[in-house]
């Protein structure tokens, strides 16, 4: 049973315009979210995290959205860039009930391809 | 500066062989995790280290599946009779502390293939 789940394998969006990676978790003791982006060949890398305390965190071109209620967050990207097609991994833990990020739990990832 | 280091990079092996995979993290990351990735599926946890504490194995699929980590830096993890189930990405990660402000940060992992 995925406790993480992004339901989109795949977005294609138009260079400029707004990118929106979606994911939804079912573990109500996650309280900590991260997104990692990856390029082939390579290991994951660190993009923006949110705790649960709050509901939006912005990083320039990227925020995330955190939406308890609906066990729900998603990362925008605007304005999405070529170079950002990459895969997106949503990842969550639980810090706060003696969870560590070692323990980090990863979706499957969305493929973003921005065309130019 | 350098990053976390895997080796080999790829490994191509016969089903019932022992395999090894090495990590070298980053100086003076204290946490050290090793993740693998199937095909098609998202990042699995496999173990982690902290210091000097006694490693969380929780995510070791099988007893075929050990890690060490010696001297507080360098992992190896090893796969004993491999299983081509066992083919996937291998990933390992460290952090300066094992705590919400410090990301993991990933090296390029290690490709394995299990004929």
């Amino acid at each position: 049973d995925q406790q993480v789940k992004q339901n989109s394998p795949s977005l294609s969006v138009q260079e400029g315009r707004i990118s929106i990676l979606n994911c939804d978790y079912t573990n109500s003791m996650f309280d900590y979210f991260l997104w990692y982006k990856k390029y082939p060949a390579e290991g994951p890398t660190f993009l923006i995290s949110i705790s649960s305390i709050k509901d939006k965190n912005e990083d320039g071109r990227f925020t995330v959205f955190l939406n308890k209620s609906a066990k729900h967050l998603s990362l925008h990207i605007v304005p999405s860039q070529p170079g950002d097609s990459a895969v997106y991994f949503c990842a969550a833990c639980a810090k706060g009930m003696g969870g560590s990020q070692g323990n980090l739990i990863f979706g499957k990832g969305t493929k973003l391809s921005v065309k130019p | 500066g350098a990053g976390v280091s895997q080796s080999p990079s790829n490994k191509v092996t016969e089903k019932g062989k022992d395999v090894e995979l090495r990590c070298d993290p980053i100086s003076g990351h204290t946490a050290l995790y090793w993740y693998r990735q199937s095909l098609g599926q998202g990042l699995e946890f496999l173990i982690y280290f902290q210091g000097n504490s006694a490693p969380d194995k929780s995510g070791l699929p099988s007893d075929r599946f050990s890690a060490e980590r010696t001297g507080g830096s360098v992992s190896t993890l090893t796969i004993q009779r491999t299983q081509q189930e066992d083919s996937a990405v291998y990933l390992c990660a460290s952090s300066l502390v094992q705590n919400n402000n410090s990301p993991l940060h990933f090296g390029n992992g290690t490709r394995l293939t299990v004929t």
